[in-house]
């Protein structure tokens, strides 16, 4: 099993673009999340989602929008870059019934 | 909205050296885990604790589950360089979905 994957790795956008962030898990796992990581910070939640189809907004979603149309995918898209999302991007997974999250390497996003 | 402290920031010591760091809450959890993020890493789960008093240990390392509920303690015997990074607890009350987590600990361990 590759676990979580994220692509891309590092990203350098400018302001006002979009891009999306993907996510894929082969571990069959309905609950994914995704998490931003500003320095010397622990992580915010950005949104969520409990299986296909659904998705809950997290702590800090604003800015942000998610789909889930199958299990093993969770795309995470910014619609107009700012400078305050230049952050790291991590997205996680978890298998119903179990709080244990496994994260993927994370994407290092830039916003200039 | 619920926040867990955890200290110290950072630490810095010798290898050999044993290191302890905690996390405490205002509110009572269910569940504590603890993970580890090396640089440009995302966060790799160490343990995972179910029970209050709960003690379990992984290698070198154990950790506790608060009789409170409200906290959590990791510990790392003899240290050694690969040890270095970030450590976050995570808390997850009863009936919810989400993790809360720390602010992280980080550690660097010298020769």
């Amino acid at each position: 099993n590759a676990g979580v994957t994220q692509t891309p790795k590092f990203r350098i956008l400018k302001i006002g673009q979009s891009m999306t962030l993907q996510c894929t898990q082969d571990m069959n796992h309905n609950y994914m999340y995704w998490y931003r990581q500003d320095p010397g910070m622990g992580l915010k939640l950005i949104y969520y989602s409990v299986g296909a189809g659904i998705t809950d907004k997290g702590e800090v979603p604003n800015g942000y929008n998610v789909s889930r149309s199958t299990t093993e995918d969770f795309p995470l898209r910014l619609e107009l870059a700012a400078p305050s999302q230049t952050s790291v991007y991590f997205c996680a997974s978890r298998r119903t019934g179990g709080p244990e999250q496994y994260f993927g390497p994370g994407t290092r996003l830039t916003v200039t | 909205g619920q926040q867990l402290n955890q200290s110290p920031q950072s630490m810095f010591i010798q290898e050999g050296e044993d290191v302890s760091m905690n996390c405490t809450s205002s509110s009572i959890f269910n569940t504590w885990l603890w993970y580890k993020q090396d640089p440009g890493e995302g966060p790799v789960l160490l343990i995972a604790l179910y029970k209050a008093g709960e003690l379990t240990s992984n290698g070198r390392l154990t950790a506790q589950f608060g009789i409170t509920r409200k906290d959590s303690f990791l510990n790392i015997s003899a240290s050694i360089p690969s040890d270095v990074g970030i450590y976050f607890c995570a808390a997850q009350m009863l009936n919810t979905d989400k993790l809360i987590f720390g602010t992280g600990t980080r550690l660097q361990v010298f020769p």
